[in-house]
């Protein structure tokens, strides 16, 4: 069975462009969730999508927003990057979505680095 | 808000000895899940082992094996028999028996096994 596979792995960006990150969970996976790492703040959960709606979000600006497909692929975009912005942006999924200790499977993350 | 506490940001551990990482948490919840989570340098996050608030025996897996007291919001992980390739950054992490897979982590500590 195939794992989580982000694409690209790595990007450039400049301030001020937007970029469009992608997941494509394991097969079977209805759940998608978005983390944000960097050295200062550490991970970071952004949302979780399930069935194409948007279900948890966290503490990120409104520049930060995503969608999840019929086949349950999700993507992150972020708008007017700034150099803060850069980071390991991580993919995980998970079987479902209510709390019955499902395990998260992480991708191997896309680095994104704004200049 | 849970908050998820790691205080040792580095430890060193021969080849085959044993080494504990400590975790500590806060949250008033009282149905939860806690994780260990390995990411080598390969930035790819693995679950090594998972527990279950209500669960008072505390999980194992093959060289790993957590000490969960609950009253105490302890979660320590210890590594019997270390092997080189245990080397990674290990988080402690929390969710919520809920609605939802959100995960909250704490700020990793790096475990380096020496031959």
């Amino acid at each position: 069975k195939a794992g989580v596979t982000q694409t690209p792995r790595y990007l450039i960006k400049t301030r001020g462009q937007q970029v469009t990150l992608s997941c494509s969970p394991i097969s079977g996976h209805r759940s998608v969730s978005w983390y944000q790492q960097t050295p200062g703040q550490g991970l970071q959960f952004l949302f979780e999508y399930f069935s194409e709606t948007q279900r948890n979000k966290g503490n990120f600006p409104g520049r930060f927003s995503g969608r999840q497909f019929s086949n349950s692929r999700s993507e992150m975009n972020v708008s007017t990057l700034e150099l803060g912005d850069s980071a390991l942006y991580l993919c995980a999924s998970s079987l479902e979505l209510t709390g019955v200790g499902t395990e998260a499977f992480f991708g191997q993350g896309t680095r994104l680095t704004v200049v | 808000a849970q908050t998820v506490t790691q205080s040792q940001p580095e430890m060193s551990v021969q080849e085959a000895e044993t080494v504990t990482l400590s975790c500590t948490y806060d949250t008033s919840e009282n149905n939860y899940y806690l994780f260990w989570y390995k990411q080598p340098p390969s930035r790819q996050m693995i679950l090594v082992i998972r527990q279950e608030a209500y669960k008072q025996q505390n999980a194992t897996e093959n060289r790993f094996s957590v000490n969960f007291q609950k009253a105490a919001k302890s979660f320590s992980l210890k590594i019997s028999d270390s092997q080189l390739g245990d080397t990674a950054m290990y988080f402690c992490a929390f969710m919520k028996k809920e609605y939802g897979n959100k995960l909250v982590f704490g700020a990793g500590t790096i475990l380096r096994v020496k031959s």
